[in-house]
């Protein structure tokens, strides 16, 4: 079956870092995603990975292990309007997308 | 990195009117480009699927005459959504293709159409 694991909720401080973690398993693998989602928004696009390795995009960077079939989120330098869910999506052959149910990301001063 | 330019990212319209969003790749010969949907809180969809110069191949239950894509060249790909209504307000998103089956995927960031 397809299926996508990413912790349901975590908490950092401000100013700190943060790995999301995400494990995947969909049939064929064209890509994996990260989005990031406030309350009552649509979702916002934060990176896409299809090689192994890392990606840094400012403050956040992401990572693909292919033959784990592992990624994750790293946040630095946490900011309050970090706060968020995190969506991992992994883009399967057909090219639909299998989700994550989201990590909710709590920062505290 | 190649880079796929999708436009706009937000746009507001009144119910019965028509609304195109773009998608272009900047700087790779795009022979696939997808179309996705998404509504709130749910994932997004694949709504179609168009190859350059031919006509799209749409996923069942998406209504050919309602979203209209045009892949007229190898850069730029059209999604029109006709006589919009409130119910078609969604996140659209397009990815692109270079280089055949094996060539790497890559998103637009998106757009958000509400219709009132």
């Amino acid at each position: 079956g397809q299926n996508i694991d990413q912790p349901t909720e975590m908490t950092a401080t401000e100013g700190a870092i943060v790995q999301i973690n995400c494990t995947y398993q969909t049939s064929g693998f064209n890509g994996l995603f990260w989005y990031q989602q406030h309350a009552g928004e649509a979702p916002t696009f934060l990176s896409y990975n299809v090689l192994d390795g890392l990606e840094e995009k400012g403050r956040f960077s992401s990572f693909l292990s292919r033959s784990k079939g592992y990624s994750y989120l790293l946040l630095k330098e946490l900011q309050m309007k970090d706060s968020a869910s995190y969506l991992c999506a992994s883009l399967d052959s057909n090219y639909q997308l299998i989700w994550g149910a989201g990590t909710k990301l709590i920062i505290k001063p | 990195g190649a880079v796929v330019s999708q436009h706009p990212s937000r746009v507001i319209c009144k119910s019965g009117t028509s609304v195109k969003i773009e998608c272009r790749s900047l700087d790779f010969q795009a022979t696939t480009m997808f179309w996705y949907r998404q509504f709130p809180k749910q994932s997004l969809m694949l709504m179609a699927t168009s190859n350059e110069g031919s006509k799209a191949t749409y996923e069942q239950g998406v209504e050919k005459d309602k979203f209209l894509i045009n892949h007229a060249s190898l850069t730029l790909s059209t999604l029109t959504v006709t006589s919009a209504h409130p119910e078609d307000s969604s996140f659209y998103i397009c990815s692109a293709r270079g280089g055949g089956d094996a060539g790497e995927l890559f998103f637009g960031e998106g757009s958000r159409l509400t219709v009132l």
